[in-house]
């Protein structure tokens, strides 16, 4: 059984507000990632880590900030929500998907942010 | 450009029938592709991984095919159930590439 873990996993704030979105898992992977998925659309890759003190921007571009400073913890910063950021938020992990070794995603259930 | 494509029309069948769902690629090279099943406002959970040089991989009820010549793979569900009910999306990780690509998804309901 993975174990990725999210919390909050609803929060509803208001605009302006501070938030941060924790994300841990206990299964030792160096790659980490976010993504943001409206209802009923695709999946948006906003960052992803390849390890400890990595941080790479996604394919759609993103107000959120990230870090990587332990193994296990990817938590994402907004430093001032706005009803845009209205979203859900889903954290995963992976091997590294080097040498043959596939990079099979894991994922947390996710965040449902609401920002009024 | 890379793409991906599922049907994004919902595939509606009967209780006990089979479903296959269709992932066309094109400028890729995949090393291996694999199905994921999202269950709303859930994560996807992951299902089947097939490598670029396997034509098909079973795994109870689900069967995957890959074919690199028409840069398509099927998904089957056979006996499908009414709790296969869900949205399934193919994954891509291109060959010497370390960043998997996801499809949007096509939205599955079996009908008891």
């Amino acid at each position: 059984e993975a174990d990725i873990y999210q919390t909050p996993r609803y929060l509803v704030i208001g605009t302006g507000k501070k938030i941060t979105l924790e994300c841990s898992q206990t299964m030792g992977h160096d790659k980490m990632y976010w993504y943001q998925q409206d209802p009923g659309m695709e999946l948006h890759l906003i960052h992803y880590s390849y390890g400890v003190n990595s941080t790479e921007k996604g394919d759609l571009s993103s107000e959120s900030t990230v870090s990587r400073i332990r193994t296990e913890h990817f938590p994402l910063t907004l430093e001032s929500a706005r009803p845009s950021h209205t979203s859900q938020y889903l954290c995963a992990s992976s091997e590294l998907g080097l040498a043959g070794v596939t990079d099979t995603q894991y994922f947390g259930p996710g965040t449902r942010l609401t920002v009024l | 450009s890379q793409k991906i494509e599922q049907n994004s029309e919902a595939l509606n069948i009967q209780e006990g029938k089979t479903a296959t769902l269709t992932c066309n690629y094109t400028n890729y090279s995949p090393a291996y592709l694999q199905w994921y099943r999202q269950d709303p406002g859930r994560g996807p959970v992951f299902l089947l991984l097939i490598r670029e040089n396997e034509k098909e991989k079973r795994k109870e009820r689900l069967k995957v095919t890959f074919d690199t010549t028409l840069k398509q793979s099927l998904f089957h569900i056979t006996a499908s159930q009414p709790a296969d009910s869900a949205t399934y999306l193919c994954a891509l990780a291109p060959t010497g590439g370390f960043k998997t690509i996801f499809g949007a998804g096509t939205r599955l309901f079996v009908k008891a």
